[in-house]
């Protein structure tokens, strides 16, 4: 069974740093992109970034350059999600996903399975 | 403010159907079908349920289906049911940056 297993919630202070982590299982790592998604409380979904676990290739959304940082660990099927200096609005749920192209495409894609998400709360 | 415009709520009765818009620019569609419709329920992960304009992934009922004209993809859901009741978000490939987009979601409510 394909899974993406997230870790536990976090409540943090404003200024620290954070690593949330999305462990893959049944299936081969390095053969699809890892997307992450922010969703604010009560509020949509917001696209941040995705990784080619293979080559650690990475695309950000601009709301997210710079903002954190998208990483991916082959030797334990694991992609990443960091924070060097948290905010109060990053306060949210965080989920991966796995992006899943069709066949004989190069491009596009959609996200199938999701991790079940990793809230983070930010306050003082 | 999302690439993708949604309506906020959508309800019928059950065993109605209803339909979802989804509306954005030729870039935010980037001239592609790579279009996806995501269900979530209160407290749950997204789960897709249409890819590519009109595909459903296996095990999704036929009640979903999915189609796109111009610059405005929609989601229709037939025989309404109770449990269609969640909120429904649109993604787009955009083949620039960002990459992806969603919508901004919809609420469907099964009165």
């Amino acid at each position: 069974e394909v899974q993406l297993v997230q870790s536990g919630a976090e409540v943090k202070k404003p200024g620290e740093s954070l690593r949330i982590s999305c462990k893959a299982s049944g299936y081969s790592f390095t053969n699809y992109w890892i997307v992450w998604v922010r969703q604010m409380p009560g509020k949509g979904l917001q696209w941040m970034g995705i990784i080619n676990p293979d080559n650690s290739d990475t695309r950000y959304s601009p709301s997210f350059q710079g903002q954190v940082t998208i990483s991916a660990d082959q030797s334990i099927s694991t992609s990443y999600l960091q924070w060097r200096s948290l905010e109060a609005s990053d306060s949210g749920m965080y989920y991966c996903a796995r992006r899943i192209i069709g066949v004989g495409a190069d491009r596009g894609g959609w996200f199938d399975p999701w991790g079940l998400g990793t809230l983070v709360t930010v306050s003082s | 403010q999302s690439a993708l415009t949604q309506p906020a709520s959508v309800s019928g009765s059950p065993g109605q159907s209803i339909t979802i818009s989804c509306t954005g620019t030729s870039r935010d569609f980037g001239g592609y079908n790579f279009v996806s419709w995501y269900q979530q329920y209160p407290g749950k992960a997204p789960k897709v349920i249409i890819y590519e304009v009109s595909i459903r992934p296996s095990g999704v009922s036929n009640r979903f289906s999915g189609s796109k004209s111009g610059n405005t993809a929609s989601l229709t859901i037939t025989g309404l049911q109770a449990e269609d009741e969640a909120d429904y978000y649109c993604s787009s490939y955009t083949n620039s940056s960002p990459l992806w987009v969603f919508g901004g979601g919809t609420k469907v409510t099964v009165l």
